[in-house]
């Protein structure tokens, strides 16, 4: 079992609808991070979280402690959020300056 | 500012071949850290150097080595190519490292290599 999964895998939602993708993760973490991915692999960092919520624009981010889980929300979506989404975790290691990624959610918005 | 900046963006090497990748981190960002992308395996974490000093490593083979310079700038190579090392090879540059509290992370475009 992968230390993040991320659900769904794909999804495909019509323009304007609201959009949740969801993190799950089992190794205790100090941040857990949201990014975005276009086509051509180029990688943008949206959200660095270590409680709470977080909101930039039409993208809200949340994270449950607790609960280890994390979800990413899109408002009126827009066909140019199609990208794919991955979480990561930084794990809560001493000495280590890394992420553990989700396997990404590929979001499709038509117009 | 500049943001990070990987060089080459392709390359295509032969089986067998060794290959030096580049990654120039933003000014001030003292922490470059490696990452492959493959279809298969998704995003994988390969090393992270901190002030010249590899800090961390990922599970890789010893043919995937790296460094650091005192300007942060960093190099990866990979010895004696497979065609399962085909991926999209990321760097991303961040101001500290884990002592120094949490830092936000930058990519760069990364460099897509092809094994034949």
């Amino acid at each position: 079992k992968n230390e993040v999964e991320q659900s769904p895998q794909n999804l495909t939602a019509q323009e304007g609808e609201f959009i949740t993708i969801n993190c799950s993760y089992s190794v205790g973490i100090s941040a857990l991070h949201w990014l975005q991915q276009h086509p051509g692999g180029g990688i943008v960092s949206l959200f660095m979280l270590s409680s709470g919520k977080k909101k930039h624009g039409r993208l809200i981010a949340t994270i449950n402690i607790q609960e280890k889980h994390s979800s990413l929300h899109i408002t009126a979506s827009h066909p140019r959020d199609s990208a794919v989404y991955i979480c990561a975790a930084h794990p809560w290691i001493q000495g280590a300056q890394k992420l553990v990624f989700g396997q990404g959610t590929r979001l499709t918005i038509n117009p | 500012k500049a943001g990070v900046t990987q060089t080459p963006r392709y390359l295509i090497k032969t089986r067998g071949q060794q290959v030096t990748l580049s990654c120039s981190p933003i000014s001030g960002h003292r922490s470059v850290s490696w990452y492959q992308q493959t279809p298969g395996q998704g995003l994988q974490f390969l090393f992270e150097y901190f002030s010249e000093t590899q800090r961390n490593k990922g599970n890789f083979p010893g043919r995937f080595s790296g460094r650091q310079f005192s300007n942060s700038r960093s190099e990866m190579n990979v010895s004696t190519l497979e065609l399962g090392d085909s991926a999209l090879y990321l760097c991303a540059s961040s101001l500290g490292t884990w002592w120094r509290g949490l830092y936000g992370y930058t990519f760069g475009s990364g460099t897509r290599l092809t094994v034949v």
